[in-house]
């Protein structure tokens, strides 16, 4: 069974950085594109970032202040999240692209169950 | 691309038929269009993806139509367990970014 656990969210200040954690299990880790998709406190969903074999890409919002990446050896892709603002305040999904062959741009079948990322002082 | 879901609330009863729309600013590639459902505290669900094809363990109730820019997902015969809130999602890297639409909340009448 496909699974993601996320971790890694807290409370943090504005201006202060974070690393948030997805482990992945259940898949062949390294065959997929993965992404991380954010939820602010009831609103919607917004796509933050995903990651390819080895090609990266952005929201506008958040390009140039977060980073993605990962780690095959480990099953696990990152987000270390800098320079953070109120406006981050989320719960941070990560999410399996549907499709194997690290196409990026696929729908999303497989989500963790999020962790929360407060930004305030 | 933005993508603009109507209604934004949904009132109905179980047994009814629910019909959300997505609709697209320009068109969608080769309807690169997905559905997913959210209940409270819990992440999103796929239900269809390219626009039509029902993800795995999705009953037959829910499907999915359109292309271009007009897409719709229809539920048929609503249970208690349907009323939550659907999100569609553009993929297909063109532009290079993925879109959700900002949600139906389908309610229990």
């Amino acid at each position: 069974e496909m699974q993601l656990l996320e971790s890694g969210g807290n409370l943090v200040q504005p201006g202060g950085s974070l690393r948030l954690s997805c482990a992945a299990s259940g898949f062949t880790f390294s065959s997929y594109s993965m992404s991380w998709v954010r939820q602010a406190p009831g609103k919607g969903l917004e796509w933050v970032s995903s990651i390819g074999n080895r090609e990266t890409f952005y929201a506008d919002s958040v390009k140039g202040r977060f980073t993605i990446s990962r780690d095959n050896s480990k099953n696990t892709m990152y987000l270390q999240m800098n320079s953070l603002r109120a406006e981050d305040t989320a719960i941070y999904y990560c999410a399996k692209d549907g499709v194997s062959g690290n196409r990026v741009w696929d729908y999303f079948d497989c989500w963790g169950l999020g962790t929360p990322v407060t930004v305030s002082s | 691309i933005v993508l603009t879901q109507s209604p934004g609330t949904l009132s109905l009863s179980p047994g009814e038929r629910a019909t959300l729309s997505c609709r697209a600013s320009q068109s969608i590639t080769s309807n690169y269009l997905a559905w997913y459902q959210q209940k409270p505290g819990q992440a999103p669900r796929l239900l269809i993806y390219g626009a039509s094809s029902r993800a795995t363990g999705i009953p037959d109730t829910f499907s999915g139509s359109g292309s271009g820019t007009d897409f719709t997902l229809t539920i048929n015969r609503l249970e208690p367990e349907d009323f939550a809130v659907y999100y569609c999602q553009q993929y297909g890297g063109s532009p290079q970014m993925h879109t959700f639409g900002q949600g139906t909340e389908l309610e229990i009448k």
